[in-house]
């Protein structure tokens, strides 16, 4: 298997416009997450998805982001319009399940840059 | 959510073991203790995970007090290929159900001197 696949690697835009972030979870894996890292907040879990369902967005910043999983097998995270402040790197994650020792795997992240 | 705090950053040498402290001090009793690790311009890994027993695996070994509320990642030699940001994580149960999320902290940057 590839692994976790994301697109753009890197997205340079300007203030007000949209940016969509795709990924592409592991083949077979029921659940994707979708988390930002900047220097100053780490790695911080924006929502994530059970069976292309959304089960915890409480990590959604505002009205702005937006995600979907339209199949099993593409997810996509927007923001719309776009600030300064969201520059940071964008991971996606997926598992196959989330009990105890449940392992994630991360793909290479999308770094995202907004002028 | 449950918290854990970290040392910023540590210094190694290399093939001495590392030992990598971790606080949770308000660690509830569902949550598991996992620990993740991010090489330069890579996502995250995982590295190994425990609940209450001490535990080993052939990256490292994973040691937790008595009352859960520390625990301490061990590498048993390090080489310069584990310069990394090590993150230690709980694994929390979301609402009522059986699912689980990663709660993140800042993470410890290793460095290993050659």
């Amino acid at each position: 298997d590839a692994g976790v696949i994301q697109s753009p690697r890197h997205e340079v835009t300007e203030m007000g416009q949209e940016v969509t972030l795709r990924c592409k979870p592991i083949s077979g894996h029921d659940y994707l997450f979708w988390y930002r890292q900047t220097m100053m907040r780490g790695l911080e879990l924006l929502i994530y998805f059970n069976n292309n369902v959304p089960i915890d967005d409480s990590g959604m910043p505002e009205d702005r982001f937006s995600a979907k999983m339209p199949n099993a097998s593409f997810s996509t995270l927007k923001i719309q319009p776009s600030e300064p402040r969201d520059s940071a790197v964008y991971f996606c994650a997926s598992s196959g399940w989330t009990g105890p020792g449940s392992e994630q795997f991360f793909g290479p992240g999308t770094r995202l840059t907004v002028l | 959510d449950a918290k854990t705090t970290q040392p910023n950053s540590m210094e190694s040498n290399e093939e001495e073991p590392v030992h990598l402290p971790c606080n949770h001090s308000t660690i509830s009793g569902t949550d598991y203790i996992h620990w993740y690790r991010q090489l330069p311009s890579q996502g995250p890994e995982y590295v190994i995970h425990g609940l209450t027993s001490n535990v080993n695996n052939r990256m490292a070994s994973l040691a937790i007090a008595e009352d859960r509320k520390s625990s301490t990642l061990i590498l048993h030699r390090a080489t310069l290929r584990d310069a990394a940001v090590y993150y230690c994580i709980l694994s929390s149960l979301v609402n009522a159900g059986n699912n689980r999320k990663l709660i993140w902290g800042l993470g410890t940057s290793l460095a290993v001197n050659p």
